[in-house]
């Protein structure tokens, strides 16, 4: 069964620190990989995705990621995190379906 | 960007009722949508795949008599919870892919609605 797993729950940056979030998946075959992400109040929005070619993948807002196939694991990175960043990320692999990992609650202090 | 929208945002219920709530996707076709459901605290637990024209394929452990999904045409697809019960209070979301691979989009990936807060009393 696929399974996507996130290592942090909850994470308190201050402002221009460097983000790490971890994410492992676990899947038999060919599988897309996804961050979302869900500010305050609002709706889940893709960050990134990785669906072949390059491993490091950037997205909208300063974020990366990198798809690391022999650690099964694609990490979500910003180099300098910014109040606004205060969200909840989700990381989510597969193909047909989507398996979402638990989510990582992001707090940025000013 | 393709937009999915859910009706309503939040509903109040008293055990035993039914409740409905549509998903729509507002500026494209969408073959396939995907219903959430999460808990608090929790991430968003696959519900069932809602496909236009066909019988939905629900989960394992996921009631279909209980969590009844219609997919009439290709911007609509419905939830009916039937006999709601305080246990079905959550969160519930809904997906939806757009299969014209319109630009920066690709098959899989899915755009979600604003998700509808079901209370049952």
């Amino acid at each position: 069964a696929q399974s996507v797993s996130q290592h942090n729950h909850h994470v308190i940056l201050s402002e221009a620190a460097s983000l790490e979030l971890g994410c492992n998946y676990s899947y038999g075959g060919t599988v897309n990989l996804f961050w979302y992400v869900q500010y305050p109040g609002q709706h889940l929005q893709l960050l990134l995705k990785y669906f072949s070619g390059d491993p490091l993948v950037k997205g909208i807002k300063g974020f990366e990621a990198e798809f690391i196939k022999s650690k099964f694991s694609f990490n979500l990175r910003k180099p300098s995190v910014q109040w606004s960043d205060t969200a909840e990320y989700f990381c989510a692999a597969g193909y047909q379906k989507v398996t979402f990992g638990t989510g990582t609650k992001l707090q940025v202090i000013p | 960007g393709a937009v999915v929208s859910q009706h309503p945002s939040r509903v109040i219920c008293k055990s035993g009722t039914s409740v409905k709530i549509e998903c729509r996707s507002l500026d494209f076709q969408a073959t396939t949508m995907f219903w959430y459901r999460q808990f608090p605290k929790k991430s968003l637990m696959l519900m069932a795949t809602s496909n236009e024209g066909s019988k939905a394929t629900y989960e394992q452990g996921v009631e279909k008599d209980k969590f009844l999904i219609n997919h009439a045409s290709l911007t609509l697809s419905t939830l009916t919870v039937t006999s709601a019960h305080p246990e079905d209070s959550s969160f519930y979301i809904c997906s939806a892919r757009d299969p014209a691979n319109r630009a920066g989009a690709s098959y899989n990936e899915q755009f979600f609605g604003p998700g509808t807060r079901l209370t049952v009393l």
